[in-house]
């Protein structure tokens, strides 16, 4: 139990809808990062937020935006859904002082149809 | 920009054996820090081992250890003593250090199966 929650566990939407992801950091970490796992691959990093400001991103594109909330939970919002968006998404936390891990939760897995 | 290889799609190992997964990098940033997760089938990535670019000692914990060989870039996961329950995939990952507020560039992960 790495103290990350994210929901929903499952999520199944249609081509062009637009979908919200939740995310609950580990108590006491301040930093989000939010990660996209096709079927058979490794992940790849979507975006960062430190303190509620946005920290660094990956190459996706600004149809994948994001927040932070004042207690560190985040969100993940993609607009215009594509079926290359079928993926395993992944929220993990970390502490900026914390000099080891990335701690995940255990995902939230999105069909688009 | 970083790069994680793992040359191993699948692995087998019998039961109560060793067995190396691994895994080579490729970064320009001069401290960086090297993990291997563990992920089950229910997708959940689970934290085994990190070991810090300038550690003069490799990692371990518990039955897991890293083999970090700098000059070859190379950071292999050591499994003692199989069990069944370590069938899953096995990612590498880095990330250029302060590693807790910078992402984590994974590889393509090794799927390994313990058989009894």
């Amino acid at each position: 139990e790495t103290g990350v929650t994210q929901s929903p566990t499952h999520l199944i939407k249609t081509r062009g809808q637009q979908v919200t992801l939740r995310c609950s950091s580990q108590s006491g970490h301040n930093t989000v990062s939010w990660y996209q796992q096709a079927l058979g691959q490794g992940p790849q990093f979507i975006f960062q937020y430190y303190r509620e400001e946005e920290n660094g991103r990956g190459n996706f594109p600004p149809r994948f935006s994001g927040l932070q909330f004042p207690n560190y939970s985040s969100e993940l919002n993609v607009n215009a859904l594509e079926l290359d968006d079928s993926a395993l998404y992944l929220c993990a936390s970390s502490s900026d002082y914390q000099e080891d891990t990335q701690y995940f939760g255990p995902g939230t897995r999105l069909t688009v149809l | 920009a970083q790069k994680i290889t793992q040359t191993q799609p699948g692995m087998f190992v019998q039961e109560k054996e060793a067995v190396t997964l691994d895994c080579t990098y490729d970064t320009s940033d001069p401290s960086y820090g090297l993990f291997w997760y563990k992920q089950p089938s229910s997708g959940e990535m689970i934290f085994l081992i990190y070991q810090g670019s300038y550690d003069q000692q490799n990692a371990t914990e518990g039955r897991y250890s890293l083999n970090f060989q700098k000059a070859r870039k190379s950071a292999n996961l050591v499994i003692s003593a199989s069990q069944l329950g370590d069938s899953a995939m096995y990612f590498c990952a880095m990330s250029p250090r302060p590693t807790g507020r910078r992402a984590l560039t994974f590889g393509s992960g090794t799927r390994l199966q313990v058989q009894p």
